[in-house]
């Protein structure tokens, strides 16, 4: 069975960093398209980043710059690492799966909420 | 990358059909048959619903189904039930190899 969990959200200071896991179950997560996706309270879904199963990284505007999409294979697990956190970074954050050749996401965690503030 | 546009909201009646529209650009929905739809109630992850512009995944009732002409994607809900009230969101790959979402349609079965 596929199966992701997300950890490592909380409440972090506004300027500050924090890494997310994505723990994968039932699937190589190396072989996938694997994608973070976040959703701010009351609002609707942001597309965040990606990491192909090829190793190449993308990240929506919002973020650019001052994150980074990883993957660990011996752990099958996912990463995002956020820096110079503002309010704007509220949300909650979901790990999300593409098969490789495939570009919509079948599988999705359960999400881990990340809130920036002071 | 802009949000895809959806409207707000829709409504309609149990057993009733409706439809839901995104609305992208020729970078986006226009640009590929990658659009997929995804259902999310509240508090939950979202499912997805359709993909590829107009397949469905196992499991999910033929009652659901999608399309697109040129840059404009649509969701169809026939025979409208209760528990097809939620939140209802289209997404699409894109020029940059990237994905970008629209903004959300809830549904409310009246």
């Amino acid at each position: 069975e596929v199966q992701l969990v997300e950890s490592g959200g909380g409440l972090i200071q506004p300027g500050g960093s924090l890494r997310l896991s994505c723990a994968a179950s039932g699937f190589t997560v190396s072989s996938n398209y694997m994608s973070w996706v976040r959703q701010a309270p009351a609002k609707g879904l942001e597309w965040v980043s990606v990491i192909y199963s090829g190793g190449g990284t993308y990240y929506a505007g919002s973020v650019r710059g001052r994150s980074t999409i990883s993957r660990d294979d011996s752990k099958n697990t996912l990463y995002l690492q956020l820096n110079s956190l503002g309010a704007e970074d509220t949300a909650v954050y979901y790990c999300a799966r593409a098969v490789t050749g495939t570009f919509y996401f079948d599988s999705w965690g359960q999400g881990t909420l990340v809130t920036v503030s002071s | 990358q802009s949000a895809l546009t959806q409207p707000a909201s829709v409504s309609g009646s149990p057993g009733q059909s409706i439809t839901i529209s995104c609305t992208g650009t020729s970078s986006d929905v226009g640009a590929y048959n990658f659009v997929s739809w995804y259902q999310q109630h509240p508090g939950k992850a979202p499912k997805l619903m359709i993909y590829d512009v107009s397949n469905r995944p196992s499991g999910v009732s033929n009652r659901f189904s999608g399309s697109k002409s040129d840059s404009t994607a649509s969701l169809t809900i026939s025979g409208l039930q209760a528990e097809d009230e939620a939140d209802y969101y289209c997404n699409s790959y894109t020029s940059t190899s990237t994905w970008v979402f629209g903004g959300g349609t809830k549904l409310t079965v009246l």
